[in-house]
């Protein structure tokens, strides 16, 4: 398996509280996304990033910021989470080259309240 | 837009039946196309990739085809298991897109024993 994990893998949160999830890969890929994954909408980009401290928007980006210090942690924050940001967030890790795969971390599910 | 769409009803065949699955894009000219297997609670998982100028790719009971003309993918499972049951997510990724992959919402299929 593909060394990418995630962190927290559940979370409850109140409305209105930062919170930030965690994408740590050993792979030194250098393509790391943010999904999040809704009944209906299947996956929809959040942010990506192409390299250490490159980072640009998807397609759902309102909302949400992300880091990455190193090549090997992507870090997704909600700066204040809302209840429409429940949902199932999923890393993905994808190599330099265009016929590559994309690996998947094990995913976080996250309730705001 | 972009647009990928794929069978939004499950399909439902009998074991040791092949079962096909379908992409279809619109306003979009992917340099590859890549289909991946999602169970319930997990991320996707990665199964095969197409290139642009492939017209056919197998992997042991996995085939896909790719047709430009038609803007189609065909996914096909020979020999079909009830293991075989799961999601599948076609994405598409343009060249040069700093690897971004665009999905459709997948399909479910249930292979009855």
């Amino acid at each position: 398996d593909a060394g990418i994990t995630q962190s927290p893998r559940h979370k409850v949160t109140e409305t209105g509280t930062p919170v930030t999830l965690r994408c740590h890969q050993t792979e030194n890929h250098r393509y790391m996304y943010w999904y999040r994954q809704d009944p209906g909408h299947g996956l929809r980009l959040i942010h990506y990033s192409y390299g250490v401290k490159d980072t640009d928007k998807g397609e759902v980006s309102d909302g949400y910021s992300v880091s990455r210090s190193k090549t090997e942690d992507f870090l997704l924050t909600l700066e204040s989470a809302t209840s429409s940001q429940t949902s199932v967030y999923f890393c993905a890790i994808k190599g330099s080259g265009g016929d590559t795969e994309a690996f998947f971390g094990q995913g976080t599910r996250l309730t705001v309240v | 837009s972009q647009k990928i769409e794929q069978n939004s009803e499950a399909l439902n065949i009998q074991e040791g039946k092949t079962a096909t699955l379908t992409c279809n894009y619109t306003n979009y000219s992917p340099a590859y196309l890549q289909w991946y297997r999602q169970d319930p609670g997990r991320g996707p998982v990665f199964l095969l990739l197409i290139r642009e100028n492939e017209k056919e790719k197998r992997k042991e009971r996995l085939k896909v085809t790719f047709d430009t003309t038609l803007k189609q993918s065909l996914f096909h499972i020979t020999a079909s298991q009830p293991a075989d049951s799961a999601t599948y997510l076609c994405a598409l990724e343009r060249a040069g897109n700093n690897r971004k992959l665009i999905w459709g919402l997948g399909t479910s299929l249930a292979v009855n024993p």
